[in-house]
């Protein structure tokens, strides 16, 4: 089975200009959940889709959104880049929430967008 | 809210030395315990897991114990090889009640040398 799977891997952007990562879940996934990884902040929780409607949300401004297809596949969009969006964002991909009071599904990471912001 | 907090690093030991890594964790009710490992230049990859206290997670010589007593998930291997250098994070999710996120502790960078 394919692994999670994200484009570009890599990115050089200018400030002010808008960016739009994909994220291609394993295959039967239905859960994608998007992460930053910074060496200051280290990993942050931006968002979570699960079919094809945004289920939670980290706190990250507005300039930060994101969406799922139908197919599962799901993207996000940085919007008026900044310096500080410089960073590894990481897609991960699970079944789904689980059932209601027992252990969530394990999530799965892609190897990641790096974002650098000029 | 949920928070995990793991050792600083980074970690130098010589190879087939023994290796712990502190994890603790601060979460209401029964989370479940994860740690990651990155290489360089990849994504996440799971390690091992724990979903209930007491239990043992184990993957590829690693382990660790969940102790809600103490709040723990220690990673434990007998003998590093260089070939485990790479960044360890301790994680926690919460059970389910809703849609709960991974909270990462900051990153432990190990570097095993021959």
């Amino acid at each position: 089975k394919a692994g999670v799977t994200q484009t570009p891997r890599y990115l050089i952007k200018t400030r002010g200009q808008q960016v739009t990562l994909s994220c291609s879940p394993i295959s039967g996934h239905r859960s994608v959940s998007w992460y930053q990884q910074t060496p200051g902040q280290g990993l942050q929780f931006l968002f979570e889709y699960f079919s094809e409607t945004q289920r939670n949300k980290g706190n990250f401004p507005g300039r930060f959104s994101g969406r799922q297809f139908s197919n599962s596949r799901s993207e996000m969009n940085v919007s008026t880049l900044e310096l500080g969006d410089s960073a590894l964002y990481l897609c991960a991909s699970s079944l789904g929430p689980g059932l209601a009071g027992g252990p969530p599904h394990e999530q799965y990471f892609g190897p990641g967008t790096r974002l650098t912001v000029t | 809210g949920n928070s995990v907090t793991q050792m600083e690093g980074p970690v130098t030991l010589s190879e087939e030395a023994f290796l712990t890594i502190n994890c603790t964790y601060t979460a209401t009710g029964y989370p479940s315990l994860f740690w990651y490992v990155q290489y360089p230049g990849e994504g996440l990859q799971l390690l091992l897991k724990a979903t209930k206290a007491d239990d043992k997670g184990s993957n590829k010589g690693f382990e660790a114990t969940y102790r809600k007593e103490t709040t723990s998930f220690h990673l434990e291997k007998g003998s590093v090889q260089v070939s485990d250098s790479a960044v360890y994070f301790c994680a926690l999710r919460g059970r389910n009640s809703g849609y709960s996120t991974l909270t990462f502790g900051k990153g432990t960078m190990l570097l095993v040398s021959p």
